[in-house]
C-alpha cells in the first residue's frame, strides 16, 4: 500500500467543518484513495474513496490535490457522534486487505 | 439490503476451548475480510476469502486459525485451544470484490478468554 501520514489527534467544535488532511505523496496513478471511521467499539465505516476528482457524498467530501499527493476530508457540520479515528487508506489493489494505520483521532468539542 | 452480520456479538471462552466467529456478508457481495483488533490497538488484516476459497492469510497467525468461507452459508473463523492472548474484537468485512469498491464492516465479535 502506498505510505498515508496523518495526523495524530485533531480537535473541532461542533458544528464546524472538520477538515481532516493525509499525505500520500508515493501515491500511483491508478490508486484510489479511500476514507474510514471507527467510532469507539464500534466496526469500522467507509465513509468516501475517490481517484483523482473531488468527491462528495451524504456524509463527507474529499478533495484530492491535482498532483495527488494528499488529501483532506471535509465533514462539512461536525457532531458529536462524529467522533472518531479517522483512516486515511490507499490500498495497492481496490480489492485487497485493509492496511489501517494510526489513523487520526478527531475530537469534536460542545 | 441487511448489512454484513456477525454473530455472536460476545463469546466467552476458557483457555484451551474452540471459538467459532460466522460472518455473513452482505447481500451480493462475494469476498469476505478478517481483522482483529486487540485491546489498545490498531486494527489487523488476517484472511481474505472468496468463497471456497483463500485469497490471501497472510495475516493469519500459523496455528490454530482457520479460516472458510463455504458455497452455502456464512464465513466461519475458527480458533483452536484459545489462549488469553486471543482476546480481541473480531471484525468481518465484505465486498464485491470489484475495482473501486468499498468493504463494508460488521459490528464484530469480542472474544474473552478467561
Amino acid at each position: 500500500d502506498a505510505k498515508t501520514t496523518q495526523p495524530t489527534s485533531m480537535d473541532c467544535a461542533e458544528g464546524r467543518a472538520a477538515n481532516l488532511p493525509c499525505n500520500h505523496s508515493t501515491i500511483s496513478g491508478n490508486e484510489y484513495v479511500y476514507w474510514y471511521r471507527q467510532i469507539h467499539s464500534q466496526g469500522p465505516q467507509y465513509i468516501i474513496h475517490g481517484l483523482k476528482n473531488n468527491e462528495t457524498n451524504e456524509m463527507a467530501s474529499l478533495i484530492i490535490t491535482e498532483d495527488r499527493k494528499s488529501s483532506t476530508l471535509i465533514l462539512p457540520h461536525a457532531t458529536l457522534r462524529d467522533t472518531a479515528v479517522y483512516y486515511c487508506i490507499v490500498p495497492l489493489n481496490r480489492d485487497d486487505k485493509i492496511i489501517f494505520g494510526k489513523g487520526t483521532r478527531l475530537h469534536i468539542l460542545p | 439490503n441487511a448489512g454484513v452480520m456477525q454473530n455472536p456479538r460476545h463469546l466467552v471462552r476458557r483457555r484451551g476451548q474452540e471459538a467459532r466467529l460466522r460472518c455473513s456478508p452482505m447481500k451480493g457481495h462475494s469476498h469476505v475480510y478478517w481483522y482483529r483488533q486487540l485491546p489498545e490497538e490498531g486494527l489487523k488484516f488476517m484472511v481474505y476469502l472468496q468463497k471456497e476459497n483463500i485469497i490471501d492469510e497472510s495475516g493469519m497467525p500459523k496455528e490454530r486459525f482457520s479460516a472458510e468461507f463455504p458455497k452455502e452459508g456464512p464465513s466461519i473463523l475458527r480458533i483452536q485451544q484459545v489462549v488469553r492472548g486471543d482476546s480481541a474484537a473480531y471484525f468481518c468485512a465484505s465486498g464485491p470484490g470489484l475495482a473501486g469498491y468499498e468493504q463494508y464492516f460488521g459490528p464484530g465479535t469480542r472474544l474473552t478468554v478467561t
